[in-house]
């Protein structure tokens, strides 16, 4: 299957200060991506869908502005968490799929943030 | 909208024994259903999925599924567990466009 990476793997920062989290695909080209926060011994709740040079979609209850997502290139998408606080803490995992009717979207390995 | 429900929070099975984990799921069209596996601290990987077809769908590592429209469930099997298939399990549903809902999923424990 294909590869999909993210870095970092954890991330601890203070609170106040942004975080950013790449989520890449190494070996195909990822026409959309997804971003979904999992909380412990909770499911994943879907935070936003990107597509490659264009305009994240959130969904709703998600700050646009609080969490910063740019897909610029077919490979990259990036998640910047500003003005982190401590209930931003939380498990961040991506997952990219590339184009076509059934084309499967496989999930990065995660970043565990704490904010400090 | 839709949703995925797992009832089940927490199984426990021995080694050797069947295991089968419940889903439920509500959404407007035809499904894609799909089981994932999460390691402690990792992420997802898929086991199986339906999109149309054959509703017994197999998957890797000797799971299967059944896909039931007229019980909106797409229960999960594996005849004879390992203690490694320990981990937490989640079913997922979405359409075309890959926006998936997740159940909450199930905790299996293995004891020896």
């Amino acid at each position: 299957g294909a590869v999909v990476s993210q870095h970092p793997s954890w991330v601890i920062c203070k609170s106040g200060t942004s975080v950013k989290i790449e989520c890449r695909s190494l070996d195909f080209q990822a026409t959309t991506m997804f971003w979904y926060r999992q909380f412990p011994k909770q499911s994943l709740m879907l935070m936003a869908t990107s597509n490659e040079g264009s305009k994240a979609t959130y969904e709703q209850g998600v700050e646009k502005d609080k969490f910063l997502i740019n897909h610029a290139s077919l490979t990259l998408s990036t998640l910047t968490v500003t003005s982190a606080h401590p209930e931003d803490s939380s498990f961040y995992i991506c997952s990219a799929r590339r184009t076509g009717i059934r084309a499967e979207a496989f999930f990065g390995q995660g970043t565990r943030l704490t904010v400090v | 909208a839709q949703s995925v429900t797992q009832p089940d929070i927490h199984i426990t099975v021995s080694e050797g024994a069947s295991l089968e984990l419940r889903c439920n799921y509500s959404y407007g069209a035809t499904p894609y259903l799909f089981w994932y596996v999460q390691s402690p601290g990792q992420g997802l990987q898929l086991l199986l999925k339906y999109f149309s077809g054959d509703t017994l769908v197999q998957g890797i590592k000797g799971f299967e599924a059944e896909f039931k429209r007229s019980q909106s469930s797409f229960n999960l099997r594996k005849p004879s567990v390992h203690w490694s298939d320990a981990a937490e399990y989640f079913c997922a549903v979405g359409g075309g466009d890959y926006k998936l809902s997740f159940g909450a999923g199930t905790t299996v424990t293995v004891r020896a």
